[in-house]
């Protein structure tokens, strides 16, 4: 069973780059969330995406942007990255209209140096 | 305003002990809340969730959860810990708005 795929699982940037990361939902579903889970603390919401729009947003710069795709896929930029953007990059896929139904991969560990 | 809080950030236990781990909430209207685990370099995985119904939850693993609504509080549960109950959970409850708002995380540790 297909869960919910990121990649990379990690990378390490130079603050001021810009990075990509990749999220592939679980089979099924069509809407797309990403968090972002600092060291020591609980996942904070940054968007959801749902028919490649951004439907809601968290307390988040706009230097973190998104998108979806036709296939329900989604990618996740964050441009001039601060060190501060250090973190683990949470996806979590889900049904439109299913509160309880999120699947969370596996994160990918951003380390900007 | 939202929110979760677990306000113990270590819980340790000997294997074969009841563990607690301890969330309130503040949310209006009725909640949606919910408890995951995480083990180390993994993503987050569902134990339970109340929705509605009966305060005592039951979920994955032999968890439960007591739902208190004069207390507001939703405190994870289970009668035996496992050492490989180990890991960091997590509390939360979904915001009405497309988000799920977590607490800062309790780290489990069962001591064989």
């Amino acid at each position: 069973d297909a869960g919910v795929t990121q990649s990379p699982t990690h990378l390490i940037k130079t603050r001021g780059q810009q990075v990509t990361l990749r999220c592939s939902p679980k089979s099924g579903h069509d809407t797309v969330s990403w968090y972002q889970q600092a060291l020591g603390q609980g996942p904070q919401f940054i968007f959801q995406y749902y028919e490649e729009e951004e439907r809601q947003r968290g307390n988040f710069p706009d230097r973190f942007s998104g998108h979806q795709f036709p296939n329900y896929s989604s990618e996740l930029n964050v441009n001039a990255l601060l060190l501060g953007d250090s973190a683990l990059y949470l996806c979590a896929s889900s049904l439109t209209g299913q509160v309880y139904g999120y699947t969370f991969g596996s994160g990918t560990r951003l380390t900007v140096v | 305003a939202q929110s979760v809080a677990q306000p113990e950030d270590q819980v340790n236990v000997a294997e074969g002990n009841p563990l607690t781990v301890k969330c309130t909430y503040s949310v209006s209207g009725n909640p949606y809340l919910f408890w995951y685990v995480q083990y180390p370099n993994r993503g987050l995985q569902f134990l339970l969730k109340y929705i509605t119904g009966d305060n005592l939850v039951k979920g994955s693993y032999g968890f439960e959860a007591e739902f208190n609504k004069s207390q507001t509080s939703f405190h994870l549960k289970k009668p035996s810990a496992l050492v490989s109950d180990s890991a960091l959970y997590f509390c939360a409850v979904y915001s009405g708005t497309y988000k799920y708002i977590f607490g800062t995380g309790t780290r489990l540790k069962v001591l064989a």
